[in-house]
């Protein structure tokens, strides 16, 4: 079945460092990405989304990455935080009975040590 | 984006009982969801329930287990039914606007079933 997956369950960096995290999806139709950071206790918080149409994406400290031909999309943090530090979840647009869905990946819990 | 609460936020609740979740949207919005997410896992989405239709179930996901309502623009409800101890989750709503496919979460509500 369709799915979307994290290469690496925990990244730790330190701060002012630049972070990566890395993901893969399966369904090449998927045609909209979207980056999430989820604190502790929160709910999923947007971060940057991308379209199929696009390989790079740029917001205020963050990239994201779209390489269609091996499926991966990556996360880029510049300068990271202590804030920085959450759950970072990537997710696929995909078409249901409904209308649309979005499918998350497991998951990259992210440690920033100052 | 939206602002989004979640009533309760958590509960404690014995395995056989029921638990109706409460979700409140600031603005008018067409579609909302329903998701889990057990200890330490991404998000699964439960259902679409979009104002006017009936709730949409994705595969492993049913109504007498989950019963949903979406009366207005602005509110829906998930009920947990017949609560047994595995489904001790977080259950998340979030909504979308329609004009693109991000969606926006609210804090959730962490629900403890002994």
């Amino acid at each position: 079945g369709e799915s979307v997956g994290l290469h690496l369950p925990t990244l730790s960096v330190q701060e002012g460092d630049n972070s990566i995290i890395n993901c893969a999806y399966s369904n090449s139709a998927s045609d909209y990405f979207i980056w999430y950071k989820q604190e502790s206790g929160k709910g999923p918080q947007f971060i940057i989304d991308i379209r199929s149409n696009m390989d790079k994406r740029q917001g205020q400290r963050v990239t994201v990455l779209l390489n269609k031909t091996v499926k991966h999309l990556s996360l880029q943090i510049a300068a990271t935080q202590p804030g920085d530090s959450a759950v970072y979840f990537c997710a696929e647009n995909t078409y249901n009975q409904a209308g649309t869905a979005l499918i998350f990946g497991k998951g990259t819990t992210l440690s920033v040590s100052s | 984006s939206a602002v989004i609460s979640q009533k309760p936020s958590r509960d404690i609740c014995q395995r056989g009982t029921s638990l109706t979740i409460q979700c409140q949207v600031d603005s008018q919005v067409t579609m909302m969801f329903w998701y889990r997410q057990q200890p330490g896992q991404s998000l699964t989405l439960i259902a679409t329930a979009n104002q006017g239709s009936e709730a949409t179930y994705e595969s492993g996901f049913v109504i007498d287990k989950f019963p949903i309502s979406r009366p207005n623009l602005t509110f829906s409800t998930l009920t947990v039914s017949n609560m047994s101890p595995e489904d001790s989750s977080i259950y998340l709503c979030s909504v979308g606007t329609g004009l693109s496919y991000e969606q926006y979460f609210g804090p959730g509500t962490r629900l403890t079933v002994t």
